[in-house]
């Protein structure tokens, strides 16, 4: 079945320092997502990529998605205290169908803990 | 807030017990899905749920079974308890399937003893 794995599991900064994590689907995807698990939380959505190759930012967060769909990545710019949590990539398989349709299936998610 | 509710927040209870947690969608959400978080395996789905009908089927136990009512709540029945079952279980909704994102609940964290 459908794999995703995250890389790496955690990472340490020290604030103002870069972060990145990566996505990778063992299947092409019809769209990939991004969500953050506060410590105590829930996911939250971030956001969608749908397009091969598509970039998109918010603020201090660009998230790209890979030429062949199958993987991505989120760059945090100048870290801070706000930003620690677990970032998890989700993605449903592309032309899922019948008992899979709705499956989102996530990555392990990478720990990100930031030092002040 | 994501608008989606849970209860309870935390239960209790032993092995080979039943529990029923509930699940309540964002107002006009038709999808409802399900997920088990634990420390060593992360978020992994369960079940999908749209407008009553199940849609989609992950690593589901044959222990814990679901269903969504016609007021579009959810429920995930739970039973013969065992101790790895201890885990958070989230529930979430979408107005657009796997499209679209999804909002996720506060979660009932479930600790079988």
């Amino acid at each position: 079945g459908q794999q995703v794995m995250q890389i790496p599991q955690y990472q340490h900064v020290q604030e103002g320092e870069d972060f990145t994590t990566y996505c990778n689907s063992s299947t092409t995807l019809s769209n990939i997502q991004w969500y953050k698990q506060r410590p105590g939380g829930h996911p939250v959505f971030l956001i969608q990529l749908v397009k091969s190759g598509e970039v998109k930012k918010q603020k201090r967060l660009t998230f790209q998605f890979g030429e062949a769909k199958k993987n991505s990545s989120l760059h945090i710019t100048a870290t801070q205290t706000t930003d620690v949590g677990t970032y998890f990539c989700a993605g449903p398989p592309l032309g899922a169908g019948g008992t899979s349709y709705g499956k989102l299936t996530f990555g392990q998610g990478t720990i990100l803990t930031v030092h002040p | 807030d994501s608008g989606v509710t849970q209860t309870p927040k935390h239960l209790i209870t032993a092995t080979g017990q039943r529990v029923t947690l509930r699940c309540s969608p964002r107002s006009g959400d038709l999808s409802v899905y399900w997920y088990q978080q634990s420390l060593d395996q992360g978020l992994q789905f369960l079940i999908q749920y749209y407008n009553g009908e199940e849609r989609a089927k992950g690593n589901i136990l044959e222990r814990f079974s679901a269903q969504q009512f016609p007021d579009l709540h959810s429920e995930l029945n739970l039973s013969s308890l065992e101790l790895g079952d201890s885990a958070l279980y989230f529930c979430a909704s979408s107005s657009r399937g796997p499209r679209g994102e999804q909002f996720f609940g506060p979660g009932t964290r479930l600790t079988v003893l």
